[in-house]
């Protein structure tokens, strides 16, 4: 199984401020990759797909980037909305699809 | 729109069976899984059908234990869950979506508990 490691675990930004996680598979999924936004009690959200592109309706200061095993997503100027739980999915592998363990974002 | 329903309170060793409704999409043409998050925890993927239903993969954590299936007539798609473990407490989630159609959509989900 294909194993995705992202990081930060968790990290605390101030509005304004721009964000960025990565996230790292264990071999190339090429550009197989989604990320995903969950705020509490919520369902996740597709935000970017097949690594790079923006989902329709979802603000251009979100963006993503990488191929192969290295991935970022960044959130340009932090919006208080944007407190969430972001993951990466990997598809290229499946069965299973394969999460990263999830990156909490606080707002300072 | 994907509705789950199905989710409550169950003894370990016991069964539950979780449904998914959908509406506003040509349900017969798209792959479907469950996906699953333990309390604080992050995502776990354990089960897809294709949109036939002829292709079915679990994840090895609930292999043998749940079964997946789904009714292209009444736009459902369900979770069988039996020999349930404390450890399987989480919020059931139906996602659209797997190997053509790359991008997960998700219902809003089902709690889970098992407890003695």
């Amino acid at each position: 199984d294909i194993q995705m490691t992202q990081s930060p675990s968790s990290l605390s930004a101030s509005v304004g401020d721009r964000v960025t996680i990565t996230c790292q598979a264990s071999q190339d999924i090429s550009n197989s990759l989604n990320w995903y936004q969950q705020k509490p009690g919520k369902a996740p959200k597709v935000l970017i797909y097949d690594a790079s592109n923006l989902e329709t309706g979802v603000p251009s200061r979100f963006s993503g980037s990488g191929s192969g095993t290295d991935f970022t997503f960044t959130i340009n100027s932090l919006e208080p909305e944007d407190i969430a739980t972001y993951y990466c999915q990997q598809y290229d592998d499946f069965p299973p699809i394969t999460f990263g363990q999830g990156t909490r974002l606080e707002i300072k | 729109q994907l509705v789950e329903s199905g989710g409550g309170l169950a003894q370990p060793g016991g069964s539950l069976r979780l449904s998914c409704a959908a509406s506003g999409f040509p349900f017969s043409s798209y792959e479907m899984n469950w996906v699953r998050q333990a309390p604080g925890k992050g995502l776990e993927w354990i089960s897809y059908i294709s949109s036939g239903g002829s292709t079915i993969y679990y994840a090895e954590s609930v292999k043998g234990r749940f079964t997946i299936s789904r009714d292209n007539a009444k736009n459902t798609v369900s979770l069988q869950m039996n020999s349930l473990r404390a450890e399987d407490t989480a919020v059931y989630y139906c996602a659209r979506g797997g190997i053509v159609a790359t991008i997960l959509y998700w219902g809003q989900g089902t709690l889970v508990t098992v407890s003695s």
